[in-house]
């Protein structure tokens, strides 16, 4: 079935700095999401990618959505402690959405 | 407010206990689904249903029930639950399903 890798695990990072993490799948998917938990909460819809090169920016964040519509990365500049949590990207194909295993983040002030 | 409520939040239970987790949406959304969260491993999808009355298996099914008898109530049952169902778990639904997917607040179950 379809898997979904993503990479880093773990991301520690000094306040200011900035990260990318990288998310990969086995198969072509027609969408992919991202979503953000919370240390203790529930994962949040961020944003959904269609198109094949796509990419959108929500203030500090930026998304990509590869070509060949089987990666993508999720870019945060100056990270702040507000950007703590772990971040999933999800693959959708068929009405299945299937989750990576999340990059979390810890941010030093 | 939109919003999906899974009850309830902590459970903790014995082995072989039949027990249900609760799930209903107020957004009119035709998906929901069922996900379990595990360290390590992200959310694995348990069930999903794409409108009333029709369900389909997701990854790991074995071991859990669902039903979609209205469009906003979609129950998970665990007939006969087992220490290696010990997660949390979370509900969700999508207006399409192929759109972003809204999430309950999650179920802390214990099976001991």
């Amino acid at each position: 079935g379809q898997q979904v890798m993503q990479i880093p695990q773990y991301q520690h990072v000094q306040e200011g700095e900035d990260f990318t993490t990288y998310c990969n799948s086995s198969t072509t998917l027609s969408n992919i999401q991202w979503y953000k938990q919370r240390p203790g909460g529930h994962p949040v819809f961020l944003i959904q990618l269609v198109k094949s090169g796509e990419v959108k920016k929500q203030k500090r964040l930026t998304f990509q959505f590869g070509e060949a519509k089987k990666n993508s990365s999720l870019h945060i500049t100056a990270t702040q402690t507000t950007d703590v949590g772990t971040y999933f990207c999800a693959g959708s194909n068929d009405y299945k959405l299937s989750f990576g295993a999340g990059t979390t983040v810890t941010v030093r002030a | 407010e939109a919003q999906v409520t899974q009850n309830p939040r902590y459970l903790i239970t014995v082995t072989g206990k039949k027990l249900t987790v609760t799930c209903s949406q107020n957004m009119n959304h035709e998906y929901m689904s069922w996900y379990r969260q595990d360290p390590g491993l992200g959310l694995r999808q348990i069930y999903y249903s794409m409108n009333v009355e029709v369900t389909d298996k997701g990854d790991v099914p074995e071991g859990y029930k669902v039903s979609r008898k209205e469009k906003r109530n979609f129950p998970l049952i665990l007939e006969s639950p087992s220490p290696n169902q010990t997660s949390l778990y979370f509900c969700a639904s999508s207006f399409t399903g192929v759109y972003g997917y809204t999430f309950g607040s999650g179920t802390r179950l214990t099976v001991v």
